[in-house]
């Protein structure tokens, strides 16, 4: 149980263009999403929390209109980044818990999105 | 503010060989330390979940303990395939659902 899926695993695009990464929870509901990018030997950096039908919480220094992120069902989080330069390359990976900060509440990662931009 | 120091940041490892990952941590209100695998260009497995001091889990040849300051992955007689990066991470009453990493430790076992 607790699986979630990204797509496309790995995205190459042309420097301006924007990219479209989806994050899904398959087999539960996912109240709470985040969204996080990893460089090359380092850990993962949280770039935003989004709830369902909320908008999403960016973290500080994380541009909310270069990295757009839409929660628009329990199973399902995407995001965009546009007009997307060569310094955006990296790995992004989704997460998602069925609740928010309670005992039991588990983040379950998804396999990442390795993003090339040209 | 709340913080994750892991080390060593990179452990080699005869196979068979047992030794222990430890992260320290300072957080506000432990609301969960957290240990995930992550295997290169991967998204990071879940592992264990620990809530107070002197829990401790168990699954194969892994054994997560928690104290008031720092947790211990021990790794008993390893095997190749253990080789991965392990990370940590705790949740604070101040960050409601956000997760704090440290560094991960690097593993490596030799056949």
């Amino acid at each position: 149980g607790a699986v979630v899926s990204q797509h496309p695993s790995w995205v190459i695009c042309k420097s301006g263009t924007s990219v479209k990464i989806e994050c899904r929870s398959l087999d539960f509901q996912a109240t709470t999403m985040f969204w996080y990018r990893q460089f090359p030997k380092q850990s993962l950096m949280l770039m935003a929390t989004s709830n369902e039908g909320s908008k999403a919480t960016y973290e500080q220094g994380v541009e909310k209109d270069k990295f757009l992120i839409n929660h628009a069902s329990l199973t399902l989080s995407t995001l965009t980044v546009t007009s997307a330069h060569p310094e955006d390359s990296s790995f992004y990976i989704c997460s998602a818990s069925q609740s928010t900060g309670g005992r039991g509440d588990t983040q379950y990662f998804g396999p990442g999105t390795r993003l090339t931009v040209l | 503010e709340d913080q994750v120091t892991q080390s060593p940041e990179a452990l080699r490892l005869q196979e068979g060989e047992s030794s222990s990952l430890n992260c320290s941590y300072t957080v506000s209100g432990l609301r969960g330390l957290f240990w995930y695998r992550q295997d290169p260009g991967k998204g990071p497995e879940f592992l264990f979940t620990l809530y107070s001091a002197g829990e401790e889990k168990e699954k194969e040849r892994l054994k997560a303990t928690l104290t008031k300051k720092e947790s211990f992955l021990h790794i008993t007689a390893p095997k190749p395939e253990d080789s991965a990066t392990y990370l940590c991470a705790v949740r604070g009453s101040s960050n409601t659902g956000k997760l704090i990493f440290g560094q991960g430790t690097t593993l490596q076992v030799k056949p």
